[in-house]
């Protein structure tokens, strides 16, 4: 049992917008940042959110926010491309461990 | 641009020592963290249809992080005059084969951030006789 709680799977068209929740706690994300991640196929996993900010590379069509113990990632104008599965993660303070979500796979 | 990359057997036996190394370049693993923060080195795992679990992360300086469950059997190390770190995990089993990435890990933990940033492209560890 994951301390961090995602969708399954979460669809969309090209063009979409569509938001992923990351649902948590005051142990986690109501106090530290959460990062975002994007693995296709099972390849090495690749940092799409980092807090707030967007690494080099990923478009501006991602975006994150937070409200209380709950992230959101929000994908603006869907491409084919984003289809993969989704990770957020961020630290535990009670368990004093990163801790990740089970993912959400994104089908476009 | 910071790359880091995994080496090491993709076969060990049940009950031996996975022994892993992530070799990092385009950042001085010695000069890139000080008492408030900044890049350490983690590693995660996935095991096969599985979705991913930290292992434990390790600071240059000696400050080390490490996932409950499996500390008992883990071991970071930083090699810095090779600018690479190292994770060796004991007595393994069938539950241990996955793919095994290394990381680096942005941690200013006054500012509550805890950040995953550049990944490796993983390497696959069988745990078989």
């Amino acid at each position: 049992q994951s301390a961090l709680t995602q969708e399954a799977s979460v669809s969309g068209t090209v063009g979409q917008k569509v938001t992923l929740s990351c649902a948590g706690s005051s142990n986690n994300i109501g106090n530290y940042a959460v990062g975002w991640y994007r693995q296709i196929s099972h390849g090495g996993p690749k940092t799409v959110m980092f807090g707030n900010s967007l690494p080099s590379g990923i478009p501006d069509r991602f975006s994150a926010s937070k409200s209380g113990t709950t992230a959101f990632l929000t994908i603006s104008g869907l491409q084919p491309e984003d289809e993969a599965d989704y990770y957020c993660s961020t630290w535990d303070y009670s368990l004093n461990a990163r801790v990740f979500g089970a993912g959400t796979n994104l089908t476009v | 641009q910071v790359q880091v990359q995994e080496s090491g057997p993709g076969l060990v036996r049940p009950s031996e020592t996975l022994s892993l190394t992530c070799s990092v370049s385009g950042l001085s693993i010695s000069e890139s963290y000080s008492s408030s923060g900044g890049s350490c080195w983690g590693w995660i795992r996935q095991a096969p249809g599985r979705g991913l679990e930290w292992i434990g992360t390790i600071c240059h300086g000696g400050t080390t992080y490490n996932n409950p469950s499996l500390r008992s059997r883990v071991t970071l190390s930083i090699d810095a005059s090779k600018n690479r770190f190292s994770l060796t995990l004991t007595s393994v089993t069938a539950a241990d084969t996955a793919a095994y990435y290394c990381a680096r890990d942005s941690i200013y933990p006054y500012d509550g951030l805890y950040l995953l940033d550049d990944w490796g492209q993983g390497t696959l560890v069988t745990v078989s006789s």
